[in-house]
């Protein structure tokens, strides 16, 4: 158990929809950051958060936007739900953002767009 | 650009024998590297990670890494596998953002 928790473990929705998904970083943590795991793209990182700040920004669609709130926990929303959004979702966490910190991955969220 | 490549998708090796997944790099400066591993329906899990220092990284579940800058390789290595170690390995460079390979799949036969 890496100590980072996300909900829900799985989400089955319809194309157009939005959905959120969230995060609990580790205890002490400050960084946050989001993957998308899929078949064809493989892990592709999304967004860092700091503190509450933006960090870094990756491959991540307009259609899809992040938080990082005072208490640390993070929320990643998707909208206007496409087929080829269908992934496993992970949040990650470290101490500092540096690039020398290693990051401990959440269980991930599944999601299905139908 | 910074981009990190695992030529195999699949290893295969034989209890008891040492297993190598390789891991090559192109990052423009000193790079930060990472291996990770994922079980079925798991997140990913670090191993180890190369900073500075000593070329030999030595990580968790008897796993080691060596850093080899002439050949921009980052290879995963343990002297003697377990069926428990099958699973997926992901090399990852850093600078601004983590890149990952396309992973490894690592099978362990009895």
């Amino acid at each position: 158990d890496s100590g980072v928790t996300q909900t829900p473990k799985h989400l089955i929705t319809a194309t157009g929809q939005r959905v959120t998904l969230r995060c609990s970083p580790r205890s002490g943590d400050l960084s946050v950051y989001w993957y998308q795991q899929s078949l064809d793209q493989g892990l592709q990182f999304l967004i860092q958060y700091y503190n509450g700040e933006e960090r870094a920004k990756g491959n991540i669609l307009e259609r899809f936007s992040a938080q990082q709130f005072p208490d640390l926990h993070s929320e990643l929303n998707l909208s206007s739900l496409e087929l080829g959004d269908s992934a496993l979702y992970f949040c990650a966490s470290s101490v500092l953002a540096g690039a020398n910190n290693e990051q401990f991955f959440g269980p991930g969220t599944r999601l299905t767009v139908l | 650009a910074q981009s990190v490549a695992q030529p195999e998708d699949q290893v295969n090796v034989a209890e008891g024998n040492p297993l190598t997944v390789k891991c090559t790099y192109s990052v423009s400066g000193n790079p930060y590297l990472f291996w990770y591993v994922q079980y079925p329906n798991r997140g990913l899990q670090f191993l180890l990670k190369y900073i500075t220092g000593d070329n030999l990284v030595k990580g968790s579940y008897g796993f080691e890494a060596e850093f080899n800058k002439s050949q921009t390789s980052f290879h995963l290595k343990k002297p003697s596998a377990l069926v428990s170690d099958s699973a997926l390995y992901f090399c990852a460079s850093r600078r601004d953002k983590l890149i990952f390979g396309t992973g490894t799949r690592l099978q362990v036969f009895p």
